[in-house]
């Protein structure tokens, strides 16, 4: 299975963007990239997908290099409620999700 | 839309009962639903998926005697926890993917809080 490598926790402040890289070097032909954010006690919940270059939606943008080996989940100008952890996951459309280990992101004021 | 609930939310039981876990697709239905466990301060880990009308497929190292999965319709899964011990406490999560979507794509529920005593 597809593994996924992600910072273990980031720090931010309210207002800045914040940029969290995930590295997938064995992603697969046909994989797609997600990402997902899960609070306490909580299901994940979706973010963004995408296979190559830039996609962007009202809460984030993902940036995925022409090699596709890494991809970079943009948060603009995050707030307090941002704190989660954000997990990277690559797949294909017919193979189930592999959580990695998230990178634990804690905005501050 | 795309909305999967979960029942209960939490549940605390005695050591040596079987509890049960709800899982349901509310506004699509789904052929495919996965179950996860996470325990605190770690990731989710795939138990089993679930396929609706046959039987599930198991994760190596989960006792399927143990953790019973039923998909008796496109909406609904349930997870049983059998003779539960308190090395079973944990988050129970499920997932669900609509029919017609990639399996890839997944929605979840919010999770169950089992507490075995």
């Amino acid at each position: 299975l597809a593994k996924t490598t992600q910072p273990i926790s980031m720090d931010s402040y309210e207002g800045q963007e914040v940029n969290i890289t995930c590295s997938h070097n064995n992603i697969a032909t046909n994989d797609y990239i997600t990402w997902y954010q899960q609070f306490p006690s909580q299901g994940p919940r979706f973010i963004i997908q995408g296979y190559k270059t830039k996609v962007t939606n009202e809460v984030a943008s993902l940036f995925i290099p022409a090699d596709r080996k890494s991809s970079t989940l943009s948060l603009p100008r995050v707030s307090l409620s941002d704190t989660a952890v954000y997990y990277c996951l690559s797949s294909g459309s017919a193979r189930q999700l592999t959580f990695g280990s998230g990178t634990q992101l804690t905005v501050l004021p | 839309g795309a909305v999967v609930s979960q029942h209960p939310s939490w549940v605390i039981c005695k050591s040596g009962t079987s509890v049960k876990i709800e899982c349901r697709s509310l506004d699509f239905q789904a052929t495919t639903m996965f179950w996860y466990r996470q325990f605190p301060k770690q990731s989710l880990m795939l138990m089993a998926t679930s396929n609706e009308g046959s039987k599930a497929t198991y994760e190596q190292g989960v006792e399927k005697d143990k953790f019973l999965i039923n998909h008796a319709s496109l909406t609904l899964s349930t997870l049983t926890v059998t003779s539960a011990h308190p090395e079973d406490s944990s988050f129970y999560i499920c997932s669900a993917t609509p029919v017609g979507l990639a399996v890839n794509e997944q929605f979840f529920g919010p999770g169950t809080r089992l507490t075995v005593l």
